[in-house]
């Protein structure tokens, strides 16, 4: 079965200090994982996806995302945090046609 | 501007009733989806569809229904059979797999209320 988790309800940072927020999957053959984030009342935008290739990979707004086939994860970065990153993160897995979704890290950046 | 749109906003129904949610995409995209949110819950999928005139369900298709008649169209109905209505409801589309594995791009939601 294929599945998503985000061990992290809520993660707090101060501005300027680098932020790490994980994800986890399970999948039985290659995993295609995908970061999006929400803001309040919005829907959903897309900030990087692993397909295959290099373990870093880098996306919108400075954000990256490190693939860890050992661990089975693919946890979002970024060397500096801005308060305007405060929002909801989901990472995504794709399958067989299909997106799954973790349940979100709703990320805060303090001034 | 490519995109994808739904309608409306807000919506909001009483008891009994069924409504129709909108969701259209001119990214020329094959794959469509509908989802749920919900507070701590994430996203769960509803229906999806690859193709025009087919769909598939998802994990809490019940007291949902949709219809692919059109590539750019992909129509939620929420029936008076589901029994938790209120939630924000979110289209997404993508490429198809056939196509390289692409990101969904998502509409700006409608909140639905039931009274």
């Amino acid at each position: 079965a294929q599945s998503v988790a985000q061990p992290e309800d809520q993660v707090n940072v101060a501005e300027g200090n680098p932020l790490t927020v994980k994800c986890t999957y399970s999948v039985s053959g290659n995993p295609y994982l995908f970061w999006y984030v929400q803001y309040p009342n919005r829907g959903l935008q897309f900030l990087l996806k692993y397909i295959t290739g290099d373990n870093l990979v880098k996306g919108s707004y400075g954000f990256e995302a490190e693939f860890n086939k050992s661990q089975t994860s693919f946890h979002l970065k970024k060397p500096s945090a801005l308060v305007s990153d405060s929002a909801l993160y989901f990472c995504a897995l794709y399958n067989f046609n299909k997106f799954y979704f973790g349940s979100g890290t709703k990320l805060n950046v303090k001034p | 501007d490519g995109g994808i749109t739904q309608s409306p906003k807000y919506l909001f129904r009483k008891e009994g009733q069924n409504v129709t949610l909108s969701c259209e995409q001119n990214l020329n995209h094959d794959a469509m989806y509908w989802y749920r949110q919900d507070p701590g819950q994430g996203l769960r999928l509803i229906y999806y569809s690859q193709i025009v005139n087919d769909f598939q369900k998802g994990d809490i298709a019940e007291g949902y229904s949709v219809s692919r008649e059109k590539k750019e169209s992909f129509p939620l109905t929420v029936t008076s059979a589901q029994k938790n209505p209120t939630a924000f409801y979110l289209c997404a589309s993508s490429y198809h797999r056939d196509r390289g594995y692409n990101e969904q791009f998502f509409g700006p939601g409608t909140r639905l209320t039931v009274l």
